[in-house]
């Protein structure tokens, strides 16, 4: 079975602070690793993604993660953030067919 | 083009009551995916659909619970005898594929389902 620990639920910066999101997965195979956002009132999307080869994975609006197998981790990070981060950050595993997600970490950002 | 369309968008009913939540998701994803978002508990997944394979349905959490997939596209979730703790915020996600979960997920506004 795969599971996925999301450690902070709720992040509160303020604009300019660097971020960064602790998730932990449980899975004996090959992983792929998401990391999905939900802006207030909007869907969740995707943020960046992890299949294969560089660790580092950077995705949009300057987010970036990096995979680290040794410490089954997927850490998200940005070196600053905006007011208009402010959203749901969920970290999702799929090893099997089926993603599972963390619970979720509520990130606000002061202005 | 269009991405995953959910309706209704909000459902309030009355305890006891059945609800159909309906999932149109992106033409030409084959899998098709319903979570459930509670307050402060993350995507708890419900159910599964691929091209023309039997749904997973392993993440059902009663029988009250059912859903189908007419012609590989629109999906139908049905909630039987509605409880308060029902409520919640029904997803629903498509993607191209499914191999080993390497597809990107498309997910729909939701549901949210109130139960009174």
């Amino acid at each position: 079975a795969q599971s996925v620990s999301q450690h902070n639920h709720h992040v509160i910066l303020s604009e300019a602070a660097s971020l960064e999101l602790g998730c932990n997965y449980s899975y004996g195979g090959t992983v792929n690793l998401f990391w999905y956002v939900q802006y207030p009132g909007q869907h969740l999307q995707l943020l960046l993604k992890y299949f294969s080869g560089d660790p580092l994975v950077k995705g949009i609006k300057g987010f970036e993660a990096e995979f680290i197998k040794s410490k089954f981790s997927f850490n998200l990070r940005k070196p600053s953030v905006q007011w208009s981060d402010t959203a749901e950050y969920f970290c999702a595993v799929g090893g099997s067919y089926i993603p599972t997600f963390g619970r979720g970490t509520s990130l606000i950002v002061h202005p | 083009g269009a991405g995953v369309s959910q309706s209704p968008s909000n459902k309030v009913t009355e305890k006891g009551k059945d609800v159909e939540l309906r999932c149109d998701p992106i033409s030409g994803h084959t899998a098709l995916y319903w979570y459930r978002q509670s307050l402060g508990q993350g995507l708890e997944f419900l159910i599964y659909f691929q091209g023309n394979s039997a749904p997973d349905k392993s993440g059902l959490p009663s029988d009250r619970f059912s859903a189908e997939r007419t012609g590989g596209s629109v999906s139908t979730l049905t909630i039987q005898r509605t409880q308060q703790e029902d409520s919640a915020v029904y997803l629903c996600a498509s993607s191209r594929g499914s191999r080993q979960g390497e597809y990107e997920q498309y997910f729909g506004p939701g549901t949210r389902l109130t139960v009174t």
